[in-house]
């Protein structure tokens, strides 16, 4: 079974500062992992995803992620917030390949940024 | 990229009354269709797998005939939640893939709050 843990429930940055929204998964099988975002009254969007090779994965919005296998983490980071990424992020993980949607999500994120 | 499009944002019912959540692919066709269900302060869980024209797939521990889904169209699927009770009040999304291509990512709708009373 695929589980995936969020630290942090909410997070507070000042506009300009690193974005850390740290995510933690667990699979028996090479991961596939995504991070997707919510704003208010909107849909699930994704902003990157791992299936295979490099580790660091660029996304969009400026967003970026490292899968660490040896630390089973895959946190997502941005070097300066800005104020329009405020919303909630939700990390996921599929052992089933890209395409197939039975995601596992973690309990989500809700970034404020502080002007 | 691709729209989906869910119906009502939120709805508020009396209890044993049922509900229908609508999701629409705006722009795009859609063999499959995923439903989710989130409660308060826990993640998205899948319910069950809609497919068009063929019965829905369920979950583990998802009741089927409580969560009625049909799926007549490749641009719409419906959720009906029936003989709803408080404990059945939670956020509801859903999810569709374009019909085109392999390994294509999903789409999500912007959820149904529901709320029974």
């Amino acid at each position: 079974a695929q589980s995936v843990t969020q630290l942090g429930s909410h997070v507070s940055v000042s506009e300009g500062a690193l974005v850390l929204l740290r995510c933690n998964y667990s699979s028996s099988v090479p991961p596939y992992l995504f991070w997707y975002v919510q704003y208010p009254n909107q849909g699930l969007q994704l902003l990157l995803k791992y299936t295979t090779g490099a580790t660091l994965v660029k996304g969009i919005n400026g967003f970026e992620a490292e899968f660490k296998k040896s630390e089973t983490s895959f946190h997502l980071t941005k070097p300066s917030a800005h104020m329009s990424d405020a919303a909630e992020y939700f990390c996921a993980v599929s052992d089933l390949g890209f395409g197939n949607e039975k995601l596992t999500f973690g309990t989500g994120t809700r970034l404020t940024i502080i002007p | 990229g691709a729209v989906v499009s869910q119906h009502p944002s939120r709805v508020i019912c009396k209890s044993g009354t049922s509900v229908k959540i609508e999701c629409r692919s705006l722009d795009f066709q859609a063999t499959t269709m995923f439903w989710y269900r989130q409660f308060p302060k826990q993640s998205l869980m899948l319910m069950a797998t809609s497919n068009e024209g063929s019965k829905a797939t369920y979950e583990q521990g998802v009741e089927k005939d409580k969560f009625l889904i049909n799926h007549a169209s490749l641009t719409l699927s419906t959720l009906t939640v029936t003989s709803a009770h408080p404990e059945d009040s939670s956020f509801y999304i859903c999810s569709a893939r374009d019909l085109k291509g392999i390994n294509t990512e999903a789409f999500f709708g912007q959820g149904t709050r529901l709320t029974v009373v």
